[in-house]
C-alpha cells in the first residue's frame, strides 16, 4: 500500500520569506509525485510533478520541489512567498499503470501574511 | 476549452434519495476519476475509468456506482444517499499515453445529505 503524509496542518510565513511545505511518502517501486494547490471553493490545480530525472523540479508560479529518495520526501518550496500563495496544498503519489492512480495527503494550509 | 466540467455545483438531498453527478471533459483524455474530499483527509478515489468502456473501484467505492457513458462523460450515482456521503466530489481526467500523466480536476460538486 502507498501513503502520503503532510505533517503540518498549517504553515504560516511572512510575505517575502521563503516557504516550505513538507511531504513524505511510502510506495513500493519508483514513485510518481505531484503537488496540487486548491483555492477556496475551487478544484485542484496542478503545480508540478516528479517522474524521473533531476531531483529538483520546477513548476508553476515560482514553486519548486526537491525529490529526496533516501528520506522519501518531496517538499514544496518557494524562495519568496506572496500573499496570493495562501491556499490549501496537496501532495500526492501515483501508482498503477503509468502512475495515474493517485493517493493524496491530508493537505497543508499555507497562510502568507503581509 | 472548458477542461473538466461538473454539474450540479451544489445539491441538498434527504437520506435515501438518489442522484447522479455529471462530469464531462473536452481534452480527449482516456482516463477519468471520481474523488471525494473530506476535511483533513485529502482526496480519496471512489471509482476510475482507465478507458472508455471500463470502470474500476478505488479506495472508497461503497454506496456509489459509475457509468462511463462515452469518452467525454463519466457519471457518479448515489442510489440511496446517506449523511456519511456529505462531501465535496471532484471529477478528474488524464491522458494515459505516458508515465505519470497529470490529472486535471473539475470545480467540484458540494453535496449535503440531511
Amino acid at each position: 500500500a502507498q501513503s502520503v503524509a503532510q505533517p503540518e496542518d498549517q504553515v504560516n510565513v511572512a510575505e517575502g520569506n521563503p516557504l516550505t511545505v513538507k511531504c513524505t511518502y511510502s510506495v513500493s517501486g519508483n514513485p510518481y509525485l505531484f503537488w496540487y494547490v486548491q483555492y477556496p471553493n475551487r478544484g485542484l490545480q496542478f503545480l508540478l510533478k516528479y517522474i524521473t530525472g533531476d531531483n529538483l523540479v520546477k513548476g508553476s508560479y515560482g514553486f519548486e520541489a526537491e525529490f529526496n529518495k533516501s528520506q522519501t520526501s518531496f517538499h514544496l518550496k518557494k524562495p519568496s512567498a506572496l500573499v496570493s500563495d495562501s491556499a490549501l496544498y496537496f501532495c500526492a503519489v501515483g501508482k498503477g499503470y503509468a502512475g495515474n492512480m493517485l493517493t493524496f495527503g491530508g493537505g497543508t494550509r499555507l497562510m502568507v501574511k503581509p | 476549452n472548458a477542461g473538466v466540467t461538473q454539474t450540479p455545483k451544489f445539491q441538498v438531498l434527504k437520506t435515501g434519495q438518489s442522484m447522479t453527478l455529471q462530469c464531462a471533459q473536452d481534452m480527449n483524455h482516456n482516463s477519468m476519476y471520481w474523488y471525494r474530499q473530506d476535511p483533513g483527509m485529502g482526496l480519496r478515489l471512489i471509482y476510475y475509468s482507465a478507458s472508455e468502456g471500463t470502470t474500476d473501484k478505488g479506495e472508497v467505492p461503497n454506496g456509489y456506482n459509475v457509468s462511463r457513458l462515452n469518452k467525454r462523460e463519466f457519471s457518479l450515482r448515489l442510489e440511496s444517499a446517506a449523511p456519511s456521503q456529505t462531501s465535496v466530489y471532484f471529477c478528474a481526467s488524464s491522458d494515459r499515453r505516458s508515465q505519470g500523466e497529470t490529472q486535471y480536476f473539475g470545480p467540484g460538486t458540494r453535496l449535503l445529505v440531511l
